[in-house]
């Protein structure tokens, strides 16, 4: 059966560290792959996009990879912020799909 | 504010009752989705929409649970007989397919339903 599996344990740093989310994916083909973010009672907010043929994807301080014969991608934030506080979701997609299907997610807390 | 928006934001009901939760889409996106999310897990999906056509339910989604899109604009969400086991987040989200088949999901905030 398809599987996503995230970091199970929170993962604490401190500011100004690089914050570094794995996410593992089987018997999955995805054509691209999404991270969002969710903060508490919120819904997920969209942060990036990786296609299968792209090995690196960044957008300001995020950098995301993507392995599809690892089958995984790396989710980094560079010099962290308390204000990247949050859970993280990665949702692996296909072309002919249409649901999204998440991983739990992983909750990044970035201490001061 | 051209955002996903979803009502009521939380919902408190009894065992038993009826509930019905609404969502208004980004206005040019023709795909909307429902989504539950209980804590400590990722959304999953429920069902799912393009324009006014309900196109894939979940399994997830029992007979007690109907959604309507009926003018490819609002959606809603009835579930009846609520069940302890309903209370979750209910999320609604919208979709636009890009060029080159890839598409992005936009969320609302969520819904909150807690069935006592």
């Amino acid at each position: 059966s398809q599987k996503i599996e995230q970091n199970s344990e929170a993962l604490n740093i401190q500011e100004g560290k690089t914050a570094t989310l794995t996410c593992n994916y089987t018997n999955y083909s995805p054509a691209y792959l999404q991270w969002y973010r969710q903060d508490p009672g919120r819904g997920p907010v969209f942060l990036l996009l990786i296609r299968e043929n792209e090995k690196e994807k960044r957008k300001e301080r995020l950098k995301v990879t993507f392995d599809t014969t690892l089958k995984q991608s790396l989710f980094h934030i560079t010099a962290s912020q308390p204000a990247d506080s949050a859970t993280y979701l990665c949702a692996p997609a296909s072309n002919s799909g249409y649901a999204l299907n998440f991983g739990k997610g992983t909750s990044l807390l970035v201490t001061p | 504010d051209t955002g996903v928006s979803q009502d009521p934001r939380h919902k408190i009901t009894k065992r038993g009752q009826n509930v019905t939760f609404r969502c208004d889409p980004i206005s040019e996106h023709n795909r909307l989705y429902w989504y539950r999310q209980t804590l400590g897990q990722g959304p999953e999906f429920l069902t799912y929409f393009q324009n006014e056509a309900q196109l894939e339910k979940s399994r997830l989604l029992s007979d007690r649970f109907s959604a309507e899109r009926p003018k490819g604009s609002f959606s809603t969400l009835e579930i009846q007989r609520t069940e302890q086991g309903d209370s979750a987040m209910y999320l609604c989200a919208s979709s636009t397919r890009l060029a080159g088949a890839l598409e992005t999901q936009y969320f609302g905030p969520g819904t909150r339903l807690l069935v006592l």
